[in-house]
């Protein structure tokens, strides 16, 4: 069985500050775990993904997670949030043709 | 873009009504998923093809039924609509059964709302 945890369902930063959004993830296999980001009424977009190659893995838009096998964590962070950092982000772990989708974080981003 | 077309964007029907979203995965790519997003319930997968065979069943209502043709195209079905059905309908494909690594790519998404 596998999941996932947002930890936080909102987080707001001011513009120019660092970004942290949380996700824990468990799995009976190696994990796959991707980070999506959602604009209003748009789709899932692929911000980055881990696939057991380097543990730290940098996506688009400067955006970047760590993957921890001891805290199974995925957390996504960047080190300075923008105004169109203002989205809906999705911590994902697939296997085998299922994903599971965490509850999502809807990020702020204050000028 | 991610490549994967979704039709209609937007569509409003009645209760009891029947839907078909319509979806075409990216050049190439042979497994279809549908995931429905709705505010209550967050996104839910529902069910994936490839290569014109089911792959995988999620949260699927028995009233909702899907299929991928050999063109790859897929089509979600939508029965005996209710109000509670009302939500964004994704599409998304990846080049093979979904293993460890698959990137998913999304399409916009149709958005259906039951009056």
């Amino acid at each position: 069985a596998q999941s996932v945890t947002q930890l936080d369902s909102h987080v707001s930063v001011s513009e120019g500050t660092p970004v942290l959004l949380r996700c824990n993830y468990s799995s009976s296999y190696s994990p796959s775990l991707f980070w999506y980001v959602q604009h209003p009424n748009k789709g899932l977009q692929l911000l980055l993904k881990y696939t057991s190659a380097a543990t730290l893995v940098k996506g688009i838009n400067g955006f970047e997670a760590e993957f921890k096998k001891s805290e199974t964590s995925f957390h996504l962070t960047k080190p300075s949030a923008h105004m169109s950092d203002a989205a809906e982000y999705f911590c994902v772990n697939t296997n085998a043709g299922k994903s599971t989708f965490g509850d999502g974080t809807t990020l702020t981003v204050k000028p | 873009d991610s490549g994967v077309t979704q039709t209609p964007k937007h569509l409003i029907t009645a209760t009891g009504q029947r839907v078909t979203l319509r979806c075409s995965p990216r050049s190439g790519d042979l497994s279809v998923y549908w995931y429905q997003q709705s505010l209550d319930q967050g996104l839910q997968f529902l069910i994936q093809y490839y290569n014109g065979e089911e792959r995988a069943k999620g949260n699927i209502l028995e009233r909702f039924s899907a299929q991928q043709f050999p063109d790859l195209h897929s089509e979600l079905n939508l029965s005996s609509l209710e109000l509670g059905d009302s939500a964004l309908y994704f599409c998304a494909s990846t080049p093979g059964q979904g293993g460890p690594g698959n990137t998913i790519y999304f399409g916009e998404g149709s958005w259906l709302t039951v009056v």
